[in-house]
């Protein structure tokens, strides 16, 4: 079973550009999730799809973040226009619905952003 | 105060040592709880999820009190393999929503 993947690996933008990764979680698979981690801080929670739909997206940082995931399978995530504190590394995760109210995630590689 | 406090480590242990991780968390809404391992520049793997009743997978025990809201993970029998951060992860709500994760204890171990 192929795993999470997450497109690119790394991205080296300037400030005040556009940059949209994208990740591919694993196959039947509903819950999809996208956290950053900023250098010297904990992994923070961005927002929860399940399916196409939103389910909790309280933790984007501002309206220059968008996801989307049409169609229910993959997801982007675009950062428009693009900050300095915007550099990071963004993972995306996804689960399936188990037993006893468990969600166990599965984490993709993650994609390296640096904006200079 | 965060709402999910590990042990802010480092560890350093020699092989074949037991070795305890804490975590506790704030929120009582929080319903399913997590024990992920992050090697350096790599994602986070999931180690063991954490019941009520406790688990157990070979050298690894993670137990967890709902009651003082803390997370604990055993290893047993450390390897150099297990050399790693070890994040303590939480779930706000039913459906997975909002996972906290803690900031992870970084584990040395050495030969």
């Amino acid at each position: 079973e192929a795993g999470v993947t997450q497109f690119p690996s790394h991205s080296v933008i300037e400030k005040g550009q556009t940059v949209t990764l994208r990740c591919d979680p694993i196959s039947g698979h509903d819950n999809l999730y996208w956290y950053r981690r900023v250098m010297g801080k904990e992994i923070k929670f961005l927002l929860h799809f399940v399916k196409e739909s939103k389910q909790d997206e309280s933790g984007m940082p501002n309206n220059r973040f968008l996801a989307e995931r049409t169609g229910g399978t993959y997801s982007t995530l675009k950062v428009q226009p693009a900050e300095l504190e915007d550099s990071g590394v963004y993972f995306c995760a996804s689960s399936r619905a188990a037993g006893g109210g468990q969600y166990e995630q599965y984490f993709g590689p993650g994609t390296r952003l640096t904006v200079t | 105060r965060k709402e999910v406090e590990q042990d802010p480590g480092p560890f350093n242990v020699p092989e074949g040592a037991t070795v305890a991780f804490n975590c506790t968390y704030s929120n009582s809404a929080s319903q399913s709880f997590f024990w992920y391992r992050q090697d350096c520049r790599k994602e986070p793997k999931l180690l063991m999820s954490v019941y009520s009743s406790g688990n157990e997978d070979g050298r690894f025990t993670a137990q967890l009190n709902r009651a003082s809201q803390y997370i604990s993970l055993l290893i047993r029998d450390s390897k150099l393999s297990d050399s790693a951060t070890y994040l303590c992860v939480v779930n706000r709500g039913a459906g997975g929503f909002k996972t906290i994760f803690g900031a992870g204890t970084r584990l040395f171990v050495k030969a």
